[in-house]
């Protein structure tokens, strides 16, 4: 599925403790995104990367943090997971403006949290 | 900061057209217009993208208002596997490129 794969697909825990979800890509491309998708909000930008350790905040970003130490991989931590944070996040990737002028994504297949 | 509007739910029949709208009132003039859609169960994948001028691909067709503040996209002739839920989104080039979403359209189509 284009080389992007998310992990875990899905998980439950607990109010309070920490969370990481890990996008991984095998295509190489320079941007990365989170995004979480709920009922009534459609998708809403996390995080975002641009580069090796340049990253930036989206919409929605309290409550999250980011890290890309290299190109391939894009890691999305809940230091403390609350249940507003319960829903399905979303990596997506893109090589950025190619010569069509549109920065299309490949989303991942998604992973489902659910705080208790 | 950028937003997009787009009705929460359209019906259409197999082998109709459809068209979804979307308002985008504040793009900027550098911004493109993006739609994906998304099948149950699985991640958005992208249909379509324009920027000033209609657009066409073997998926969908896209109409851009001349202003640019709204957009249509358009399944020429429905079948039941494009029941999904479809995004319009914005591009914004300026700075880092990202994509902001509007809430989407769930699309029912009926036998």
């Amino acid at each position: 599925d284009a080389g992007i794969t998310q992990s875990p697909r899905h998980k439950v825990t607990e109010t309070g403790t920490p969370v990481t979800l890990r996008c991984h890509q095998t295509e190489n491309h320079r941007y990365m995104y989170w995004y979480r998708q709920d009922p009534g909000h459609g998708l809403r930008l996390i995080h975002y990367s641009y580069g090796v350790k340049d990253t930036d905040k989206g919409e929605v970003s309290d409550g999250y943090s980011v890290s890309r130490s290299k190109t391939e991989d894009f890691l999305l931590t809940l230091e403390s997971a609350t249940s507003s944070q319960t829903s399905v996040y979303f990596c997506a990737i893109s090589a950025g403006t190619g010569s069509s002028g549109a920065n299309v994504l490949t989303f991942g297949a998604g992973s489902r949290l659910t705080v208790l | 900061d950028a937003k997009t509007t787009q009705p929460n739910s359209m019906e259409s029949n197999e082998e109709e057209p459809v068209h979804l709208p979307c308002n985008h009132s504040t793009i900027s003039g550098t911004d493109y217009i993006h739609w994906y859609r998304q099948l149950p169960s699985q991640g958005p994948e992208y249909v379509i993208h324009g920027l000033t001028s209609n657009v066409n691909n073997r998926m969908a067709s896209l109409a851009i208002a001349e202003d640019r503040k709204s957009s249509t996209l358009i399944l020429h002739r429905a079948t039941l596997r494009d029941a999904a839920v479809y995004y319009c989104a914005h591009h914004i080039i300026q700075g880092a490129q990202k994509l902001v979403f509007g809430q989407g359209t769930r699309l029912t189509i009926n036998p």
